[in-house]
């Protein structure tokens, strides 16, 4: 299988306590997100890499969470001092690099739940 | 405030029958994508539209972007249990980062 893989598929934490996830975009596609997704809504952009150059970040990526893609293949997202409100799917995706079309291939997702 | 605005969030139909789902904004999209998501599982690739007016059409779904990109709807024919899921719909706005915006989805629910 050459999808987007995620790791671990879930996740549970006490509150305060640091966590992070892993993702491993499609060979070969420079670009790579972070979405978070809460019960009942669409995901919300993180994060985006080209390569390993983090281009943007959200306003919900609060000094908590940080993301790294050390050598434009795989990726972390780290998140310290975990809060209740942090419990979310945590969705990773990547996409080629063609001009004007933004498709994007989204992994499995880590469900995390914060006690 | 949603960018994107689907409707309806919800729709239960019985197996068989045809239904739209539409996907509005006031804002223009360079392309725009459509995703099906099951329970615990990441959104998964249906189609991409670039063109204003485009249709596009995959088996018994049918895609079609507004002739201003800014809405796009999809047409199942004749529904069927397997098509149970979370239906998203996602742009990615002209001239702007390329992250995609996504609605809060329509959940359908096909009965047999």
């Amino acid at each position: 299988d050459t999808g987007v893989s995620q790791d671990p598929r879930h996740k549970i934490t006490k509150r305060g306590q640091n966590v992070t996830f892993r993702c491993d975009p499609i060979s070969e596609h420079n670009r790579l997100y972070w979405y978070r997704q809460t019960l009942g809504q669409g995901p919300e952009f993180l994060t985006y890499f080209q390569n390993e150059a983090q281009l943007e970040k959200s306003r919900l990526l609060s000094d908590r969470f940080s993301a790294e893609r050390p050598k434009g293949s795989f990726s972390t997202l780290e998140i310290q001092r975990t809060e209740q409100g942090d419990s979310a799917m945590y969705l990773c995706a990547s996409s080629p690099n063609p001009v004007g079309i933004y498709e994007q291939y989204f992994g499995p997702g880590t469900r995390l739940t914060v006690t | 405030t949603q960018l994107l605005e689907q409707s309806p969030q919800f729709l239960s139909i019985q197996e068989g029958e045809n239904l739209t789902v539409y996907c509005n904004s006031s804002s223009v999209f360079s392309s725009l994508q459509w995703y099906r998501q099951e329970p615990g599982e990441g959104p998964v690739l249906l189609v991409t539209v670039v063109t204003g007016g485009e249709v596009k059409k995959l088996k018994r779904l049918t895609f079609q972007f507004g002739d201003a990109r800014k809405d796009s709807s999809l047409h199942i024919t004749a529904a069927q249990p397997g098509d149970t899921g979370l239906y998203l719909c996602a742009g990615a706005i002209s001239g702007s980062a390329r992250q995609l915006t996504f609605g809060s989805g329509t959940q359908l629910t096909v009965l047999p």
